[in-house]
This record gives structure tokens, sequence and C-alpha cells, in this order.
């Protein structure tokens, strides 16, 4: 069994440019949820995919979107990016949309200059 | 607003003491309480979760003491060891159609040898 895995680790992008990152979910599971986490902070929830679909949104603008793909594996793309973009964005997966056990993935450290 | 708060922010316990962390939500929708673990470099792992249907919940070293009148929730962690040392995060979620988690700021536990 596979776990959560994101990529890429590390990325530095500048203001204004547009980034996407990946995350492959674990085995068996169809639903992937992205969070963003801000040093010092908790992981704060950006959207939920379900079976190729958005299923669920938090508080993040517009120009956060994301796709999911028939393997359930997923992207989280970010347009325009702001200085305080600057975060660990974390992908999790669960077995289902209502199953709240999440695992996550070591996530991508985003860095904006 | 923040929905969930955690204390202490740091916390620094002797091996073989008990490490407390508390935490308070606001929303009486929640229904899920769950404590994750996160390591540096590493994404939160799901450590032990409890309902509001029960006071207590075991698991080894690590409990969870919810009280649903005060909105309280508690984790517990008996004979702290060194490999305990990471940051803690209570969650709370509601059934919505979709899983999502509302996490606190985190605890910083360290552990002296």
């Amino acid at each position: 069994e596979t776990g959560v895995t994101q990529s890429p680790t590390h990325l530095i992008k500048t203001r204004g440019q547009q980034v996407t990152l990946r995350c492959s979910s674990q085995s068996g599971h169809n639903t992937v949820s992205w969070y963003q986490q801000a040093l010092g902070q908790g992981p704060q929830f950006i959207f939920q995919y379900y079976r190729e679909e958005e299923n669920g949104r938090g508080n993040f603008p517009p120009r956060f979107s994301g796709l999911q793909f028939p393997n359930y594996s997923s992207e989280l793309n970010v347009n325009a990016l702001e200085l305080d973009d600057s975060a660990l964005y974390l992908c999790a997966s669960s077995a289902d949309s209502y199953n709240e056990k999440l695992f996550f993935g070591s996530g991508t450290q985003l860095s904006v200059l | 607003q923040q929905q969930v708060k955690q204390s202490p922010q740091s916390l620094i316990v002797q091996k073989g003491g008990i490490s407390i962390i508390n935490c308070a939500y606001e929303n009486t929708a929640f229904d899920y309480f769950p404590w994750y673990q996160q390591f540096p470099g590493k994404g939160p792992a799901l450590l032990i979760a409890i309902r509001p249907d029960v006071s207590e919940k075991k698991e080894g070293r690590f409990t969870i003491s919810f009280n649903k009148s005060a909105k309280q929730f508690s984790l517990h962690i008996m004979d702290s060891q060194p490999g305990d040392s990471a940051t803690y995060f209570c969650a709370a979620s509601r059934g919505s159609g979709y899983s999502t988690l509302t996490f606190g700021k985190g605890t910083m536990l360290l552990v002296s040898p």
C-alpha cells in the first residue's frame, strides 16, 4: 500500500507567476483534499475533490484551482502568486468524501519572492 | 474567526512526565475531534480521534478527554518520551456532505531526556 506522495518537495516562484503542485493519493482512496499551512499555523482547508469533481471549498480566492484525474491523483494550481501564498501545501487523501480520516503527504514548500 | 483554539503554544516536559494539550471549539455542529502529530518536514499524521458520544478515549499512552458542555477537549500523553517531541494539532469537523478539518494553531512539544 503506497502512501500519499507530493511533488515537488520545494519550489521557488516570483510574485505574479503561476504554479502547479501534484499529489498522488493513497491506494484505494478516491477523495483528495488540499490544505495550506502557513509558518507556525495549523493547516487551512482549500478544497476537496471527489471522483474528479470539486466537492467543497474553503475561504480561498478563485485563483486557487484544482483538478482530479481518473486515477484519483490531483493537481493544485495557483495563479497570480502573491507573497502571502508562501506556505506548505498539503495534500490529503481519504477513502471517500464523508470519511474524516485524512492521510497527509509530506507537502510542497512554496516560497514566493 | 478562529473556531478551534489550542493551548499552550509550546510545552516542555521531562521524560516520563505527562504532556497535556488543550483545545476549545465554538461550533456545536462539530462531531469529530482528531489529534494530529507533525514532525519537521512531514505532513500531519492522525494520532487519535473522538466523537462527542464518549467522554474519553485511550490508545496506548495517548488519551483524549472530551467535555461536551464546556466545548473543550484535551490530549494527554502519558510517560512522555523524547520521540514524542513534535507539533500537535487538534482539529474538528462536522458532517456537511464532505469532510473538512478545522485545525488549531498547534503546540510544539519538547520532551527533554
